[in-house]
């Protein structure tokens, strides 16, 4: 089992421009998320889903969309990238109260 | 919403001693309380939990205690080894919340050789 898997590891982007990030997870796991993790502040949550065809807001959503694609796979897209959100961000899914956390993705906006 | 404040945000410990980090919650309604470690480059991994009904929990070298009255929950490690370095996050949750996490800051614990 690869667990959580996240991808891409790094990237830096303009501001202004887009992309997704993607999360993929082979536990079976009903609930899947997005976290961001900044200096100081731990981790707060962007985007949750419960289960496939669901996705709730979390502490920090504004500028982020999300699309929970099957039972495996969740995705969170930043539509105008701006530097605020240079962080790490971390998917996680779960069984229960546990939750597994991928490896984050590092993004840089400039 | 939930507020989870953790002290301290560094700590150093020589090899073999104790370190213990405090979290304190705001939610009284809260009833899950995991913690996680987090490696360099890693994602965060969980270590201990603890649920409302239980006042300790031990795992080897690492145990949690809760106090629900006062709102605040505690890692001990014990037997510190250079592996322990890394940052501990302790977390709280509840479950008409969907067990969402609410995380401390985050301590940077340094084990001296």
């Amino acid at each position: 089992n690869a667990g959580v898997t996240q991808t891409p590891k790094f990237q830096v982007l303009k501001t202004g421009q887009s992309m997704t990030l993607q999360c993929a997870q082979d536990m079976n796991h009903n609930s899947m998320y997005w976290y961001r993790q900044d200096p100081g502040m731990g981790l707060r949550l962007i985007y949750y889903s419960a289960s496939e065809g669901t996705t709730d807001k979390g502490e920090v959503p504004n500028g982020y969309n999300v699309s929970r694609l099957n039972k495996r796979e969740f995705s969170l897209r930043l539509e105008s990238a701006a530097p605020s959100q240079t962080s790490v961000y971390f998917c996680a899914s779960s069984v229960g109260n546990e939750q597994f956390f991928g490896p984050g993705t590092r993004l840089t906006v400039l | 919403g939930e507020n989870v404040e953790q002290h301290p945000s560094t700590l150093s410990v020589q090899e073999g001693d104790s370190a213990v980090i405090k979290c304190t919650y705001s939610d009284s309604a809260s009833n899950y309380f995991p913690w996680y470690k987090q490696e360099l480059g890693k994602g965060p991994q969980l270590i201990i939990d603890i649920r409302s009904n239980v006042g300790e929990k031990k795992d080897q070298r690492i145990a949690v205690t809760l106090n629900k009255t006062a709102k605040h929950f505690s890692l001990h490690i014990t037997e510190t080894q250079p592996e322990d370095s890394a940052v501990y996050f302790c977390a709280a949750s509840k479950r008409s919340n969907d067990y969402k996490l609410s995380f401390g800051a985050g301590t940077t614990v340094t084990v001296r050789a």
